[in-house]
Formats: structure tokens, sequence, C-alpha cells
């Protein structure tokens, strides 16, 4: 399966401020997918970024709130932009395993508080 | 994207066989069924899919009924670790996003 670092595992931010969070992969892959938990939740899609185009967002979700770069098959950052309390919540990056069928791949996650 | 029913909690003892339900009655004859489960904390962790086969793999079984519409994940000898949430997911082949519904909160006691 494919690897994934995220980082950082872990912020506190004042409210205002934007944080960018980095998704490395070990291996290349065509879609990165981003999710927010927030707490006590399931897992929402943000959106899909595929490597040399824009992300697709789901409904709710906005790119100037949510920037996503896709600078190469192995990299991605999100960014959580003008944060508030309300963006306090667990960001996940994932992968499609090589091959598709296998599963997907999920970081570890980031669990960000506003303050 | 097929929706998925789950019961929200359950209970087994460390020991015992877990058996996990979950009701995807609108699945179209494209569309896997996924299992992932979350450890408090963690990210999702694949567990095991199928299209109408049932499947088994060195963590778990996923028994799929004839005409598809559920499914049941089972756990042969729950431990205390298998506690988590468990994911049920649809998804049809070729369309690559994966949509969680609310899972269901397995409690593995002594």
């Amino acid at each position: 399966s494919a690897v994934i670092s995220q980082k950082p595992s872990r912020d506190i931010c004042q409210r205002g401020t934007s944080l960018t969070i980095q998704c490395q992969v070990d291996s290349q892959v065509t879609m990165m997918f981003w999710y927010r938990q927030q707490p006590g939740q399931s897992l929402t899609l943000i959106a899909t970024a595929n490597q040399g185009s824009e992300a697709t967002y789901e409904s709710g979700f906005v790119i100037d709130k949510f920037p996503i770069s896709r600078p190469n098959l192995t990299f991605s950052t999100l960014t959580v932009s003008n944060m508030s309390p309300e963006d306090s919540s667990i960001y996940l990056c994932s992968v499609e395993d090589a091959g598709g069928a296998s599963g997907y791949t999920f970081g570890s996650g980031t669990r960000l508080t506003v303050v | 994207d097929a929706k998925t029913t789950q019961p929200t909690s359950m209970d087994c003892a460390e020991g015992r066989a877990a058996n996990l339900p979950c009701n995807h009655s609108t699945i179209s004859g494209n569309e896997y069924v996924y299992w992932y489960r979350q450890i408090h904390s963690q990210g999702p962790q694949y567990i095991i899919h199928g299209l109408k086969n049932n499947e088994t793999n060195e963590m778990a079984s996923l028994i799929i009924t004839e005409d598809r519409k559920s499914s049941t994940l089972i756990l042969p000898h729950a431990t205390l670790r298998d506690t988590a949430v468990y994911y049920c997911i649809v998804r049809p082949t070729g369309f690559q996003k994966l949509v969680f519904g609310t899972g269901t909160r397995l409690l593995v006691s002594p």
C-alpha cells in the first residue's frame, strides 16, 4: 500500500489566519482526496485533486476557503483560509492505491484547533 | 452514490465474532462494497471489499447477500484493539471518490 506523510499532525491557530497542510505520498498517484472530520462526525469529502488541473470541490466547499495545490504526482497541499472556530476539525488526505481495486490509503490526519 | 445504512453502535465480547451489518438496497451492478474502520484519532484503515462474491482476508470476512442489497462484515475473534468506527461504503467502478456514511461504533469489551 501507498504510504502517506501528512504534516502537521496538529496545530492551534488564531482565527483569521490560514494553515497549509501538506500530504506527501511515496508513489505516484493520479488522484488525491481531501476530507474534513468535524468533532464526533464522519468524514466529509472536501475536494479531489488531480495533478495539472484545478481541484474539483464538493458541494459546500469553495476554492477561496480551501485552496488546493497539486504540483506533482506525489504531493498536495490544502490551505484552510481565514479560519474561524468552526473550522476546528481533523483534515485528512487520501489516495487510491496502485491498481485501484485494493482500496484507499489515508494519512494520519491534521488536528486543527482554531481559537 | 448508493446509500448505506448501518446500526449506530454495537457491542461485542472479546474473543467472540463481531458481525457488522450494512444495508445498501439501492446498490447498482457495478458498485463495490468497501469496509473501512477508524480507530480513535487515526486515519481510516482499509479492511476488505467485494463485488458479489464473499471475500476473506487476514483481517475479516465479507458476506454479500445474493441480491447484493446487504452485507455483513465479520471479525472472527474480536480483540480490544478492534474497538473502532466501522464504515460500509459503496463505490462504482471507475468513479473514484469514497463517500462515508455515519458508520457503526463497535465496542469490544473484556
